[in-house]
Protein backbone atom coordinates (compact mmCIF):
# COMPACT_ATOMS: atom_id res chain seq x y z
CA UNK A 1 0.00 0.00 0.00
CA UNK A 2 1.20 3.72 -0.20
CA UNK A 3 2.92 5.16 2.67
CA UNK A 4 4.83 8.36 3.55
CA UNK A 5 8.28 7.89 5.56
CA UNK A 6 9.94 10.79 7.36
CA UNK A 7 12.48 11.62 9.59
CA UNK A 8 12.21 11.29 13.02
CA UNK A 9 12.18 14.30 15.06
CA UNK A 10 12.71 16.55 17.54
CA UNK A 11 14.68 18.29 15.33
CA UNK A 12 16.31 21.51 17.47
CA UNK A 13 17.78 24.38 15.49
CA UNK A 14 19.27 27.76 16.59
CA UNK A 15 17.53 31.25 14.58
CA UNK A 16 18.84 31.78 10.83
CA UNK A 17 19.98 27.63 10.52
CA UNK A 18 19.36 25.44 7.45
CA UNK A 19 16.75 23.01 7.73
CA UNK A 20 15.78 20.26 5.82
CA UNK A 21 13.09 17.52 6.57
CA UNK A 22 13.45 14.23 4.56
CA UNK A 23 10.51 12.15 3.30
CA UNK A 24 10.40 9.40 1.36
CA UNK A 25 6.82 8.17 -0.02
CA UNK A 26 5.62 4.65 -1.89
CA UNK A 27 2.76 4.88 -4.41
CA UNK A 28 0.97 3.37 -7.47
CA UNK A 29 0.29 5.85 -9.89
CA UNK A 30 1.05 9.45 -10.03
CA UNK A 31 -0.13 11.09 -6.47
CA UNK A 32 0.20 14.75 -5.63
CA UNK A 33 2.50 15.51 -2.16
CA UNK A 34 1.81 18.16 0.52
CA UNK A 35 3.49 19.42 3.12
CA UNK A 36 1.44 20.39 6.22
CA UNK A 37 2.62 21.83 9.34
CA UNK A 38 0.58 21.97 13.32
CA UNK A 39 0.71 24.37 15.34
CA UNK A 40 0.24 23.62 18.84
CA UNK A 41 -3.67 22.94 20.35
CA UNK A 42 -4.66 24.10 16.38
CA UNK A 43 -5.73 21.21 12.91
CA UNK A 44 -2.72 20.77 10.83
CA UNK A 45 -2.70 23.35 8.00
CA UNK A 46 -1.21 23.49 4.15
CA UNK A 47 2.03 24.60 3.84
CA UNK A 48 2.83 24.14 -0.03
CA UNK A 49 2.17 21.41 -2.74
CA UNK A 50 3.58 19.96 -5.65
CA UNK A 51 0.96 17.67 -7.98
CA UNK A 52 3.65 15.98 -10.56
CA UNK A 53 7.70 15.51 -11.10
CA UNK A 54 9.87 18.12 -11.08
CA UNK A 55 7.20 20.57 -9.62
CA UNK A 56 8.72 22.92 -7.07
CA UNK A 57 6.56 23.80 -3.95
CA UNK A 58 7.49 27.15 -2.03
CA UNK A 59 5.82 29.17 0.57
CA UNK A 60 7.30 31.77 3.88
CA UNK A 61 10.71 30.53 2.51
CA UNK A 62 9.95 26.44 2.61
CA UNK A 63 10.57 24.99 -0.15
CA UNK A 64 10.23 20.95 -1.77
CA UNK A 65 10.87 19.51 -4.77
CA UNK A 66 8.76 16.17 -6.01
CA UNK A 67 11.52 13.65 -7.09
CA UNK A 68 9.73 10.91 -9.04
CA UNK A 69 13.18 9.37 -9.40
CA UNK A 70 13.97 9.16 -5.64
CA UNK A 71 10.51 9.28 -4.68
CA UNK A 72 11.16 12.15 -2.37
CA UNK A 73 9.62 15.45 -1.33
CA UNK A 74 12.34 16.77 1.16
CA UNK A 75 11.17 19.92 2.84
CA UNK A 76 14.00 22.59 3.11
CA UNK A 77 14.19 26.35 4.60
CA UNK A 78 17.48 28.49 4.56
CA UNK A 79 16.85 30.39 7.69
CA UNK A 80 14.72 29.41 10.04
CA UNK A 81 12.97 31.36 12.79
CA UNK A 82 11.22 31.44 16.43
CA UNK A 83 8.69 30.98 14.76
CA UNK A 84 8.80 28.22 12.46
CA UNK A 85 8.24 26.16 15.71
CA UNK A 86 5.83 23.59 14.74
CA UNK A 87 5.03 19.80 13.67
CA UNK A 88 5.71 19.19 9.77
CA UNK A 89 4.11 16.68 8.58
CA UNK A 90 4.33 14.66 4.63
CA UNK A 91 1.82 13.84 2.78
CA UNK A 92 0.71 12.00 -0.35
CA UNK A 93 -2.90 12.02 -1.72
CA UNK A 94 -3.58 9.45 -4.71
CA UNK A 95 -6.31 9.56 -7.07
CA UNK A 96 -7.88 6.09 -6.37
CA UNK A 97 -11.43 6.61 -7.39
CA UNK A 98 -12.12 8.19 -4.17
CA UNK A 99 -8.80 10.11 -2.74
CA UNK A 100 -7.21 8.67 0.21
CA UNK A 101 -4.01 11.40 2.13
CA UNK A 102 -1.64 9.49 4.33
CA UNK A 103 -0.06 11.36 6.64
CA UNK A 104 3.64 10.57 7.65
CA UNK A 105 4.27 10.47 11.68
CA UNK A 106 5.34 14.09 11.70
CA UNK A 107 8.52 16.10 12.68
CA UNK A 108 8.94 18.26 15.15
CA UNK A 109 11.05 21.12 15.42
CA UNK A 110 12.27 23.68 17.58
CA UNK A 111 14.12 26.51 16.64
CA UNK A 112 16.17 28.74 19.58
CA UNK A 113 16.81 32.11 20.37
CA UNK B 1 -12.40 32.57 5.45
CA UNK B 2 -14.19 29.29 4.83
CA UNK B 3 -13.29 26.63 8.03
CA UNK B 4 -14.18 22.87 8.91
CA UNK B 5 -15.35 23.34 12.26
CA UNK B 6 -15.79 20.56 14.56
CA UNK B 7 -17.60 20.15 18.33
CA UNK B 8 -16.88 19.73 21.03
CA UNK B 9 -13.23 21.39 21.02
CA UNK B 10 -13.12 19.10 24.75
CA UNK B 11 -14.54 15.67 25.81
CA UNK B 12 -14.05 14.10 29.18
CA UNK B 13 -16.22 10.89 29.37
CA UNK B 14 -16.24 7.62 31.70
CA UNK B 15 -15.61 4.40 30.07
CA UNK B 16 -18.34 2.82 28.71
CA UNK B 17 -20.19 6.10 27.38
CA UNK B 18 -21.25 7.15 23.96
CA UNK B 19 -19.37 9.85 22.76
CA UNK B 20 -20.26 11.86 19.29
CA UNK B 21 -18.00 13.93 17.47
CA UNK B 22 -19.22 16.56 15.15
CA UNK B 23 -18.18 18.05 12.00
CA UNK B 24 -19.53 20.46 9.54
CA UNK B 25 -17.11 20.14 6.45
CA UNK B 26 -16.60 23.60 4.21
CA UNK B 27 -19.64 24.08 1.74
CA UNK B 28 -18.79 22.40 -1.27
CA UNK B 29 -16.15 20.35 -0.54
CA UNK B 30 -17.02 16.42 -1.72
CA UNK B 31 -14.62 15.00 0.35
CA UNK B 32 -14.54 14.38 4.58
CA UNK B 33 -11.76 12.61 6.74
CA UNK B 34 -12.04 11.59 10.02
CA UNK B 35 -8.51 11.37 11.53
CA UNK B 36 -7.36 10.06 15.27
CA UNK B 37 -3.91 11.70 16.45
CA UNK B 38 -1.90 10.43 19.00
CA UNK B 39 2.00 10.59 20.61
CA UNK B 40 2.51 6.73 19.75
CA UNK B 41 0.57 6.10 16.41
CA UNK B 42 0.72 9.68 15.05
CA UNK B 43 -2.11 10.73 12.50
CA UNK B 44 -4.42 7.54 11.70
CA UNK B 45 -6.98 7.66 9.37
CA UNK B 46 -10.12 6.09 10.16
CA UNK B 47 -12.90 6.86 7.72
CA UNK B 48 -13.20 8.93 4.74
CA UNK B 49 -16.47 9.89 2.53
CA UNK B 50 -17.19 11.13 -0.78
CA UNK B 51 -20.22 12.76 -1.77
CA UNK B 52 -21.75 11.44 1.75
CA UNK B 53 -20.47 7.65 0.52
CA UNK B 54 -18.23 6.14 2.83
CA UNK B 55 -15.27 5.25 0.80
CA UNK B 56 -13.18 3.71 3.46
CA UNK B 57 -13.79 2.90 7.35
CA UNK B 58 -10.96 0.18 7.32
CA UNK B 59 -8.94 2.03 9.93
CA UNK B 60 -11.61 1.97 12.51
CA UNK B 61 -12.67 -0.53 14.80
CA UNK B 62 -15.82 -1.56 13.62
CA UNK B 63 -17.37 -2.99 16.68
CA UNK B 64 -17.26 0.41 18.57
CA UNK B 65 -16.69 3.30 16.42
CA UNK B 66 -18.91 4.42 13.02
CA UNK B 67 -19.15 7.41 11.28
CA UNK B 68 -21.87 8.70 9.08
CA UNK B 69 -22.96 12.00 6.89
CA UNK B 70 -26.50 12.68 7.38
CA UNK B 71 -26.34 15.34 5.00
CA UNK B 72 -23.93 17.44 2.95
CA UNK B 73 -23.15 19.59 5.87
CA UNK B 74 -22.62 17.22 8.57
CA UNK B 75 -20.32 14.68 9.53
CA UNK B 76 -20.71 12.50 12.90
CA UNK B 77 -18.23 10.08 14.82
CA UNK B 78 -19.47 7.74 17.53
CA UNK B 79 -17.64 5.56 19.51
CA UNK B 80 -19.97 3.49 21.63
CA UNK B 81 -18.81 2.55 24.07
CA UNK B 82 -15.53 4.15 24.39
CA UNK B 83 -12.38 3.05 26.31
CA UNK B 84 -9.40 4.41 27.91
CA UNK B 85 -7.60 4.11 24.95
CA UNK B 86 -9.48 5.87 22.45
CA UNK B 87 -8.15 8.80 24.32
CA UNK B 88 -7.02 11.20 21.46
CA UNK B 89 -7.33 14.64 19.42
CA UNK B 90 -9.52 13.55 16.48
CA UNK B 91 -10.06 15.64 13.41
CA UNK B 92 -12.11 16.12 10.54
CA UNK B 93 -10.75 17.66 7.23
CA UNK B 94 -12.40 18.37 3.86
CA UNK B 95 -11.38 18.55 0.69
CA UNK B 96 -12.87 19.44 -2.92
CA UNK B 97 -10.48 16.96 -5.20
CA UNK B 98 -7.53 15.24 -5.59
CA UNK B 99 -4.85 18.38 -6.52
CA UNK B 100 -6.31 20.01 -3.88
CA UNK B 101 -4.67 20.46 0.43
CA UNK B 102 -7.06 19.34 3.09
CA UNK B 103 -8.86 21.93 5.20
CA UNK B 104 -8.91 20.63 8.59
CA UNK B 105 -11.06 21.50 11.98
CA UNK B 106 -9.53 22.50 15.44
CA UNK B 107 -9.83 18.43 16.42
CA UNK B 108 -11.72 17.14 19.58
CA UNK B 109 -9.97 16.37 22.02
CA UNK B 110 -11.08 13.13 23.77
CA UNK B 111 -10.07 12.17 27.54
CA UNK B 112 -11.85 8.67 28.82
CA UNK B 113 -11.61 7.85 31.87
Amino acid sequence: GNSVTQMEGPVTLSEEAFLTINCTYTATGYPSLFWYVQYPGEGLQLLLKATKADDKGSNKGFEATYRKETTSFHLEKGSVQVSDSAVYFCALTENTGGFKTIFGAGTRLFVKA
Amino acid sequence: DARVTQTPRHKVTEMGQEVTMRCQPILGHNTVFWYRQTMMQGLELLAYFRNRAPLDDSGMPKDRFSAEMPDATLATLKIQPSEPRDSAVYFCASGPDYNSPLHFGNGTRLTVT
